[in-house]
């Protein structure tokens, strides 16, 4: 069964540097997405992404964030300088068109030191 | 205010019992409504989801949800728990209000004893 693949699966960065979170959502899929969920909290929606732009972003989507498409396969999610506060683990997702479900990946681990 | 509400955050239950996970949400009109599962490390898994027609939607791993809309709620069933569904499980909607977002809930701990 195709899978949403997200790499690294665990990310450490100093505090102020920039990190990019790797992923490859369902080859067919169209829409993309990205969640959070800080320890002990629940899911967050972070952003939206379909034909090459933002649909919708959370307020916790700030200009340090950015999201990119750069080829037909990857999805990546750039926080330019990182904060403690960043640190979560970071989720994936996509589908593949409406009335679908959204599959999620497996998840990036960010921790900010 | 519109939200997803899972009132247990940790159930305990033997293995074989049943097992019902309780989900509200508080949205206008009804809302695509899901549930997924979290084990220790892992992703999230789509377990079943509901958009329209029958009310009693079958899932994954012998999970199945019934969507009361008099009672804004889609509760998770299974009659008999396995030591393996011991997890985290979340109830999630997309509200429709021109949003393709997830809404999440809090989330209930399931463990499983012996």
């Amino acid at each position: 069964e195709p899978e949403v693949t997200q790499t690294p699966s665990h990310q450490v960065t100093q505090m102020g540097q920039e990190v990019i979170l790797r992923c490859v959502p369902i080859s067919n899929h169209l829409y993309f997405y990205w969640y959070r969920q800080i320890l002990g909290q629940k899911v967050e929606f972070l952003v939206s992404f379909y034909n090459n732009e933002i649909s919708e972003k959370s307020e916790i989507f700030d200009d340090q964030f950015s999201v990119e498409r750069p080829d037909g396969s990857n999805f990546t999610l750039k926080i330019r300088s990182t904060k403690l506060e960043d640190s979560a683990m970071y989720f994936c997702a996509s589908r593949e068109g409406r009335s679908q479900p959204q599959h999620f990946g497996d998840g990036t681990r960010l921790s900010i030191l | 205010a519109q939200s997803v509400t899972q009132p247990d955050i940790h159930i305990t239950v033997s293995e074989g019992a049943s097992l019902e996970l309780r989900c509200n949400y508080s949205y206008g009109a009804t809302p695509y409504l899901f549930w997924y599962v979290q084990s220790p490390g892992q992703g999230l898994q789509l377990l079943l989801k509901y958009f329209s027609g029958d009310t009693l939607v079958q899932g994954i791993k012998g999970f199945e949800a019934e969507f009361k809309r008099s009672q804004s709620s889609f509760n998770l069933r299974k009659p008999s728990v396995h030591w393996s569904d011991a997890a985290e499980y979340f109830c999630a909607v997309v509200p429709l209000d021109n949003t393709d977002k997830l809404i999440f809930g809090t989330g209930t701990r399931l463990q499983v004893f012996p």
